[in-house]
């Protein structure tokens, strides 16, 4: 069982440039979730989605944009990217109901130049 | 607004002490509250979940309380192990529905040999 997936683990852009962060999940969750961590700053939820074709703004989504087309992936874009996007990335997922718990990725780094 | 506090943000404590990690919330409407490993680099790993419901939840030599009312959750790890060293987060889920969490800023615990 591989869990939940992310693609790239480290990228660097430049100021400007887009790029899709990839998510996969293998299982079955309804529930997937993007988060940025900033050192010392804990974890802050960019977007989420409670279903294919549902998705949602968390905290902090300005500057990202996500789709849901099916169960399994939920990528994130990011548009002309700026040096406060520097962070590292996690997509998590669980399968949705009162009490289960999340499964998170290994984590994107991302450096923004 | 949920916010999640864990103090001190870090801890060094030598080879075979038991310890425990501290977690505060402001807001006591919480369904569940999880526990978190997260190595550095590396991706988040769930340790324990615990229902709103529960007093604790147990697994090998991790154990966590919760006190929904004072706003509290205790991880306490028996007799540490140096493979022990890594953040520790603890995240509360507070709306059903979206099921989104809220976390802490971590503890970042190192046992000395």
């Amino acid at each position: 069982n591989a869990g939940v997936t992310q693609t790239p683990k480290f990228r660097i852009l430049k100021i400007g440039q887009s790029m899709t962060l990839q998510c996969t999940q293998d299982m079955n969750h309804n529930y997937m979730y993007w988060y940025r961590q900033d050192p010392g700053m804990g974890l802050k939820l960019i977007y989420y989605s409670v279903g294919a074709g549902i998705t949602d703004k968390g905290e902090v989504p300005n500057g990202y944009n996500v789709s849901r087309s099916t169960t399994e992936d939920f990528p994130l874009r990011l548009e002309l990217a700026a040096p406060s996007q520097t962070s590292v990335y996690f997509c998590a997922s669980n399968l949705g109901g009162l009490n289960t718990e999340a499964f998170f990725g290994q984590g994107t780094r991302l450096t923004v130049v | 607004k949920q916010e999640v506090t864990q103090i001190p943000a870090a801890l060094s404590v030598p080879e075979g002490e038991n310890l425990v990690l501290n977690c505060s919330f402001t807001d006591s409407a919480i369904y569940n509250l999880q526990w978190f490993r997260q190595d550095p680099g590396k991706g988040l790993t769930s340790l324990l979940l615990i229902q709103s419901s529960q007093r604790e939840q147990t697994s090998g030599r991790l154990n966590a309380s919760l006190d929904k009312s004072s706003g509290r959750s205790t991880l306490y790890i028996a007799a540490s192990q140096p493979g022990d060293s890594a953040t520790y987060l603890c995240a509360v889920r507070q709306n059903f529905g979206n099921e989104k969490l809220t976390f802490g800023t971590g503890t970042r615990l190192t046992i000395i040999p």
